[in-house]
């Protein structure tokens, strides 16, 4: 069974501050997905990173793909509240109908 | 382009009762998927479909059962409601193929067993 376990589980920042959340596995996967749920509403899909070493930018979000796939990294400079909210990854083991394996999430609370 | 839809948003039943949660998505997607998510616990599969007129059981199946109606349905019923069920419940849809598409989840629905 692959697990994906995201740290921390909870984070209570300052507007301002910079913030790394981490999702760590065992297993290889084939891709990896954030996703961000706002409080009432269903997770809504980030990024999605593929090769090993992977970087991507989303403004003031930075994804990282771990160069041997077992591990990714989310980090977010000057935080700002409107980026409160429960951060997932989820990993894909392949392509096609395999459902997604997903961690537990990050709670981020941003404080104005 | 409405996504994927749920209904009813909110649900309470008694110990015993039963209830289909209803989703339908309007993406042209092969595979839907039904989660219930707990506080701790995260996201949990229920049961999936990789296609119309497939269903397999994901990670936590007990006291459900789902439905694929057509491509665009996929109903989630709870026979025997058990307070164990309380929980918010999303529906979620994907496309299949080659690559790693977007899940697309729906708003989810509240549900409460008393």
């Amino acid at each position: 069974t692959q697990l994906l376990e995201q740290s921390p589980q909870f984070l209570s920042i300052q507007e301002g501050e910079n913030l790394t959340v981490y999702c760590n596995s065992s297993s290889v996967f084939s891709s990896l997905q954030w996703y961000r749920q706002e409080p009432g509403e269903g997770p809504v899909l980030l990024v999605t990173v593929v090769t090993g070493g992977e970087v991507k930018k989303l403004k003031r979000l930075t994804f990282q793909f771990g160069d041997a796939r077992k591990d990714s990294s989310l980090h977010i400079t000057a935080a700002q509240p409107g980026d409160t909210g429960l951060y997932l990854c989820a990993g894909a083991v392949r392509s096609g109908n395999t459902p997604l394996v997903f961690g537990k999430g990050t709670r981020l609370s941003v404080i104005a | 382009n409405a996504g994927v839809t749920q209904t009813p948003k909110f649900q309470v039943l008694k110990t015993g009762q039963s209830m289909t949660l209803q989703c339908a998505q309007d993406m042209n997607h092969n595979s839907m998927y039904w989660y219930r998510q707990d506080p701790g616990m995260g996201l949990r599969l229920i049961y999936y479909s990789a296609s119309e007129g497939t269903t397999d059981k994901g990670e936590v199946p007990n006291g459900y059962n789902v439905s694929r109606l057509n491509k665009r349905e996929f109903s989630l019923r709870l026979e025997s409601a058990a307070p164990s069920q309380t929980s918010v419940y999303f529906c979620a849809s994907r496309r299949s193929g080659p690559d790693f598409g977007e899940q697309y989840f729906g708003p989810g629905t509240r549900l409460t067993v008393t």
